[in-house]
């Protein structure tokens, strides 16, 4: 029972190029949460996804951050332009519920790193 | 908006010796959820408390959640190496949008090897 993957799990990007990082929720899970941590930080929610829709996106910066979950495929955050401050890692969770009280299943990470 | 506030932010312990963090939120909570995460690692759930003063045990990790839910704790006894990392809690708006964790900036555990 494979858990959450994302990848890649490391990702180096020129400043104002694209960054997309790929999510894949555990079998069975439909809720899907992307967070950023910076180093020596916690980590800060950015959007809930439900396959097809964004539930809450207040997280996530207006501009130049993107996240979707298609009917059939991983869930993408996807980060145009490229800036300094965006290096960090992303992290996905997943969970079976969307209640907030059951388990969030973390994947390992994407670190990106802008050059 | 909300926030989750953990104490202290590191901790260095020699092995055997007791380690506690603490989690303090800004708002009434509807649960609260603890994660650990290694260096390098991502979080790993360790435990979620719903009930007002709820104490849970883990071998020798003890969680507790205040009787207002606005706080929380956790208690290692005679830690050992494995347990160095970073321990966050996590906690869910009392009647808000429940999904959304507010995490803790951590505790980062050390200990001399």
């Amino acid at each position: 029972n494979a858990g959450v993957m994302q990848n890649p799990r490391h990702l180096v990007r020129r400043r104002g190029q694209e960054a997309r990082l790929r999510c894949s929720p555990m079998k069975g899970h439909s809720h899907v949460y992307w967070y950023r941590q910076l180093p020596e930080e916690g980590l800060k929610f950015m959007v809930y996804l439900q396959k097809e829709n964004i539930i809450d996106e207040s997280g996530m910066p207006k501009e130049r951050f993107s996240a979707e979950f298609p009917k059939e495929g991983p869930s993408i955050l996807r980060i145009q332009q490229v800036v300094r401050g965006d290096s960090a890692a992303y992290f996905c969770a997943s969970s079976l519920t969307g209640t907030g009280l059951t388990e969030a299943f973390f994947g390992q990470g994407t670190r990106l790193t802008v050059v | 908006g909300q926030q989750v506030m953990q104490i202290p932010q590191y901790q260095h312990v020699q092995e055997g010796e007791d380690f506690t963090t603490y989690c303090n939120s800004s708002t009434t909570l509807s649960n609260i959820q603890w994660y650990k995460q290694r260096p390098g690692g991502h979080p790993v759930f360790l435990i979620q408390l719903v009930k007002s003063g709820e104490v849970k045990k883990q071998k020798r990790l003890t969680f507790q959640f205040g009787e207002a839910k606005k706080n929380s704790s956790l208690h290692i006894t005679a830690t050992q190496t494995t347990d160095v990392g970073t321990y966050f809690c996590a906690g869910s708006i009392s009647g808000g949008s429940n999904y959304k964790l507010t995490f803790g900036k951590g505790t980062l555990l050390t200990m001399n090897p």
